[in-house]
């Protein structure tokens, strides 16, 4: 089956600590997407790639990094400079990025705890 | 930059009443996309509209793009206990091509 993977589902870590999100797509789509949400605050774009080796900068990137060094991953890296990253957090892709009649494709997601 | 505004923010109906939520540009959209997600799950896509005036239609639900493409609505006939969720309008403007989400509309149905 094609799609989106996420792990784990639940996170916790201790305040301080350095924590990476995996993200893995068997879709062969180039463009991939971080999304944070909180309760009553829709979606927010912390980052996204248009093709390997590419990322850029979304709305609410501080405190997070990524790489995308293959087409199928794209890990998002919660740093501890990030001051409150108790969230749910959506990866997604498309197939190309700039077209924008394709539709995002997201993963089941990670619910991050901060202790 | 571009702002897709979502209302209502909440809406709690029994079940059988219809339900509407409606979404707002700041710019024209080139097309606005429907996302539902279910408590505890991820967005999933519902339909896109394109087309100035776009009507769609998918069994209870009809979609509706403005004639200027800076509106959006979606509404329920009947609901059901199955149509909880959130539901999400995103849209891409003329220039950008980031999509942006509007801030969802949670339903609850009650029996």
């Amino acid at each position: 089956d094609g799609g989106i993977t996420q792990s784990p589902k639940y996170l916790f870590r201790k305040e301080g600590q350095n924590v990476t999100l995996s993200c893995e797509q068997n879709l062969n789509h180039d463009a991939m997407y971080w999304y944070r949400q909180d309760p009553g605050q829709g979606l927010r774009l912390i980052y996204y790639s248009q093709i390997v080796n590419d990322f850029q900068k979304g709305d609410i990137a501080e405190g997070y990094s990524v790489s995308r060094e293959k087409k199928e991953s794209f890990p998002l890296t919660v740093t501890s400079a990030q001051k409150n990253p108790t969230a749910f957090y959506l990866c997604a892709s498309t197939p190309i990025f700039g077209r924008r009649t394709d539709t995002q494709y997201f993963g089941p997601g990670t619910r991050l705890t901060v202790l | 930059g571009q702002q897709v505004m979502q209302i209502p923010q909440y809406q709690h109906v029994q079940e059988g009443e219809d339900f509407t939520t409606y979404c707002n540009s700041s710019t024209t959209l080139s097309n606005i996309q429907w996302y539902k997600q279910r408590p505890g799950g991820h967005p999933v896509f519902l339909i896109q509209l394109v087309k100035s005036g776009e009507v769609k239609k998918q069994k209870r639900l009809t979609f509706q793009f403005g004639e200027a493409k800076k509106n959006s609505s979606l509404h329920i006939t009947a609901t059901q206990t199955t149509d909880v969720g959130t539901y999400f309008c995103a849209g891409n403007s003329n220039s950008g091509y980031a999509l942006n989400f509007g801030k969802g509309t949670s339903l609850l149905v009650t029996p």
